[in-house]
């Protein structure tokens, strides 16, 4: 019965590849994000959707293109892949109208070699 | 955002209540108090959030001062459980976003 899943757990790639993180939440909400941690442990928003609709886009890079095929799934694809890409990334789903109470999936450690 | 001054870590007996104060003076009207935590290799988890009354659920209690401009989160009876990095965050209660900052390492000792 978990909430907020990601696939892989662990993900170890080159650098110039292009790799995909699936996230699935069964809570029913409406909004999804996501949060990339680095070395340093800070914890930045990187997207938010709602209704399969990009909400927040937090000047991220556009090798990463975050996709959503309905409500429950929020999946994140990289391309070109570099070294500082490496970390851990977090999805989060909440209902709109209580945004800043997001369930956390348990995080994807990408590392780019 | 307001921005939030939290210690950098504290310790605190198991069984014994752990208070973690948070300082947020530039605090708007709008804006509330929200509480994570992150446990070591695990994703964030919503604590509990408030505007002006102290607020207690479950999991803890936050007071807020009446001016709003500090609250603490108190865990009434401390667990191994409860190791974590406890963030402060304030944010409006309308479509926006959490900014984590760099919280409160808490560690629960026996």
């Amino acid at each position: 019965d978990t909430a907020v899943s990601q696939t892989p757990k662990y993900l170890v790639t080159q650098m110039g590849n292009d790799k995909s993180i699936k996230c699935e939440q069964n809570l029913g909400h409406d909004t999804m994000y996501w949060y990339k941690q680095d070395s340093k442990k800070f914890l930045k928003i990187m997207f938010s959707y709602n209704n399969k609709e990009l909400i927040i886009n937090e000047t991220v890079p556009n090798r990463f293109s975050p996709k959503s095929p309905d409500k429950a799934h929020l999946n994140l694809h990289i391309n070109s892949l570099e070294l500082g890409d490496s970390a851990v990334y977090f999805c989060a789903s909440s209902q709109w109208d209580r945004f800043n109470e997001q369930y956390f999936g348990p995080g994807t450690r990408l590392t780019v070699t | 955002d307001a921005k939030t001054t939290q210690p950098t870590s504290m310790d605190c007996a198991e069984g014994r209540a752990a208070n973690l104060p948070c300082n947020h003076s530039t605090i708007s009207g709008n804006e509330y108090v929200y509480w994570y935590r992150q446990i070591h290799s695990q994703g964030p988890q919503y604590i509990i959030h408030g505007l002006k009354n102290n607020e207690t659920n479950e999991m803890a209690s936050l007071i807020i001062t009446e001016d709003r401009k500090s609250s603490t989160l108190i865990l009434p009876h401390a667990t191994l459980r409860d190791t974590a990095v406890y963030y402060c965050i304030v944010s409006p209660g309308t479509a926006s976003k959490l900014t984590f900052g760099t919280g409160t390492r808490l560690q629960v000792t026996l």
